[in-house]
């Protein structure tokens, strides 16, 4: 399964848009890329997933490059609440019954200010 | 609909002393999972259910964890005896299998049962 790096930590204030980038080098062609969402004394809260060029929800956007060797997830004016752990997980399709995208990394502690 | 449930919330133990935690899956989600989170860690996979059977437990410690999955439905992971390393957030996980979406589907997290070895 790929390998990810991302920052362990960044800070916003209030109503800025974040971006947090994700490398993912040895991406195979058959994997997804996946980000979660933890707040403190919860589990991980699914937030987008995507294969290649841009993906977007009502919570988020997902940005992957052609080489798909990246991406970045854009969280868009960021209020306290989005203050979390976010978490990139690189993995071929997660079907019952098949070793998908379930490797968590360290995450990166998001902290938004006011 | 209702999310992933697990019980209890909290448990404080004595190392050598034994521990259960139960988890229901969301209704209908074939997939379970057990991971194990450290404080200041992402979470590690300790084993995955397809119904009743066993995908993979290649990261549970099976000299002292043992879960099982007997009617494909709820799901309950034992340690027996704790050591102090034990200390974690225990989370239960389930996905459904929805073939027709070529990515798969996301895991749902239940909030999980801090245990503590003193």
């Amino acid at each position: 399964l790929a390998k990810t790096t991302q920052p362990i930590s960044m800070d916003s204030y209030e109503g800025q848009e974040v971006n947090i980038t994700c490398s993912h080098n040895n991406i195979a062609t058959n994997d997804y890329i996946t980000w979660y969402q933890q707040f403190p004394s919860q589990g991980p809260r699914f937030i987008i997933q995507g294969y290649k060029t841009k993906v977007t929800n009502e919570v988020a956007s997902l940005f992957i490059p052609a080489d798909r060797k990246s991406s970045t997830l854009s969280l868009p004016r960021v209020s306290l609440s989005d203050t979390a752990v976010y978490y990139c997980l690189v993995g071929p399709p997660n079907y019952g019954g098949s070793q998908g995208n379930l490797i968590f990394g360290k995450g990166t502690k998001l902290s938004v200010k006011p | 609909e209702a999310g992933v449930a697990q019980s209890p919330r909290y448990k404080i133990i004595e190392k050598r002393q034994s521990v259960a935690f139960w988890c229901n899956p969301i209704s209908g989600h074939a997939t379970l999972y057990w991971y194990q989170q450290i404080l200041g860690q992402g979470p590690k996979l300790l084993i995955q259910f397809q119904n009743n059977g066993v995908v993979d437990d290649s990261q549970l410690p099976k000299d002292r964890f043992s879960a099982e999955r007997l009617k494909g439905v709820d799901s309950t992971l034992k340690i027996q005896p704790a050591k102090l390393e034990d200390s974690a957030v225990y989370l239960c996980a389930s996905s459904s299998p929805r073939l027709g979406r070529r990515q798969g589907s996301p895991l749902h997290f239940g909030n999980g049962t801090r245990l503590t070895v003193t």
